[in-house]
């Protein structure tokens, strides 16, 4: 089951920063929390992924809490190409080597 | 850059045939994942392939099977199709580890009539 929580939807203003929360109170020490974005018709799209530490990158930022109970996916910019499904994701070693466990993620919508 | 290659894009075929998806994954990626997403649904994991054995098991019905060849591409093969196996399937490729992204394909649309 997907150990993650995230608003059903979200909007924004072009050009403006966006927010996306992420709640993760059940997650193990180890797992990293990992972020995908979902265009209308295409394949799950890697954002970004970090265990404790703030991480950056040329599409997105994560700022993850001290506790690790919760992370926010940081846009700042918004542009009409980000209206995405948004899913945070924890790893999940169930099995051997692990996969992805998506769970409804926010759906971001960008107001010109 | 390569991407993960699925093929086909798009197949229609009638209850009870079979279907086989193909995955070509990144070069030098040697894990493979399949997922699959109905009209309207988040992605569920199938099942994922590591160094060509199976690694881990979703939700993947008996009637569906999969294998990841030598050369590291992957076939799913589903058989006795129903109606509700209609969906999008999403390959997905990394190399092994928690810390790797997954790069996914553009996915086949599976159409079951």
């Amino acid at each position: 089951d997907a150990k993650t929580t995230q608003p059903n939807s979200m909007e924004s203003n072009e050009e403006e920063p966006v927010h996306l929360p992420c709640n993760h109170s059940t997650i193990s020490g180890t797992d990293y929390i990992h972020w995908y974005r979902q265009l209308p018709s295409q394949g799950p799209e890697y954002v970004i992924h970090g265990l404790t530490s703030n991480v950056n990158n040329r599409m997105a930022s994560l700022a993850i809490a001290e506790d690790r109970k919760s992370s926010t996916l940081i846009l700042h910019r918004a542009t009409l190409r980000d209206a995405a499904v948004y899913y945070c994701i924890s790893w999940d070693y169930g099995g051997s080597q692990g996969n992805l466990i998506f769970g409804k993620g926010t759906k971001l919508s960008v107001k010109p | 850059a390569a991407g993960v290659i699925q093929s086909p894009r798009h197949l229609i075929k009638e209850k009870r045939e079979t279907a086989t998806l193909k995955c070509y994954p990144i070069p030098r990626h040697d894990t493979v994942y399949w997922y699959q997403q109905g009209p309207g649904q988040d992605p569920q994991f199938l099942i994922s392939f590591y160094e060509k054995m199976q690694s881990d098991k979703g939700s993947i019905p008996d009637r569906f099977s999969a294998q990841q060849f030598s050369d590291y591409h992957s076939e799913l093969n589903m058989s006795s199709l129903e109606l509700g196996d209609s969906a999008l399937y999403f390959c997905a490729s990394s190399t092994q580890g928690m810390d790797s992204p997954l790069h996914f394909g553009n996915g086949t649309r599976l159409t079951v009539t």
